[in-house]
């Protein structure tokens, strides 16, 4: 029974790049949520899919915009990179939204 | 705004001994509860979750209590094991959005 996977599991960019991180869902999970932890802190909820289409949103900026394929697969994708978007960016997914959530290992972003 | 506060940074108990871990939220919508267990360099793992209309649940060593008129919740471990060692989250959901706390680094002392 494969678990949430993302990739890739480290990102070095520059400020004003623009970043695509992915996620493949655990096996059975329709809903994918995407985090951001910073250092010393816990998992801030950006938003989360289900059904191809964002059903709700965390206190982000626009600037971070998400996608949801048929397969249940999702893309992070932000843009306009700032220093302060170094994090680690979690995917975490679960059926229907509303259960347990599970988590992929994570994407650590650095931006320089 | 944290919804979700644990304000004990860190705890350090012996194997074997009980670790208690704490959470309180100011939320009062919140109906869902869960612990996570993070190691370094991996994603959080679930341990186990509550839903509002209990006050406590049980999965082998690990108890999680929930006090809704204090608005507390904890993760009781027992025994602790060295394994144990790791950094706790508390997360609380009203709807589909989990709210976080800033996570305990448990340390257990062989």
């Amino acid at each position: 029974d494969a678990g949430v996977t993302q990739s890739p599991t480290h990102l070095i960019k520059t400020r004003g790049q623009q970043v695509t991180l992915r996620c493949s869902p655990k096996s059975g999970h329709d809903t994918v949520s995407w985090y951001q932890q910073a250092l010393g802190q816990g998992p801030q909820f950006i938003f989360q899919y289900y059904e191809e289409e964002e059903r709700q949103r965390g206190n982000f900026p626009d600037r971070f915009s998400g996608h949801q394929f048929p397969n249940y697969s999702s893309e992070l994708n932000v843009n306009a990179l700032l220093l302060g978007d170094s994090a680690l960016y979690l995917c975490a997914s679960s059926l229907r939204g509303r259960e347990t959530q599970y988590f992929g290992p994570g994407t650590r972003l650095l931006v320089l | 705004d944290q919804q979700v506060k644990q304000n004990s940074p860190s705890l350090s108990v012996q194997e074997g001994r009980i670790s208690i871990l704490n959470c309180d939220y100011t939320n009062s919508m919140f109906d869902y509860f869960l612990w996570y267990k993070k190691y370094p360099a991996e994603g959080p793992t679930f341990l186990i979750s509550i839903s509002s209309i209990k006050d406590k649940n049980e999965d082998g060593r690990f108890t999680v209590f929930l006090n809704k008129s204090a608005k507390h919740l904890s993760l009781h471990i027992v025994p602790s094991q060295p394994g144990d060692s790791a950094v706790y989250f508390c997360a609380a959901s009203a709807g589909n959005q989990f709210y976080f706390g800033t996570g305990t680094s448990l340390t257990v002392i062989p």
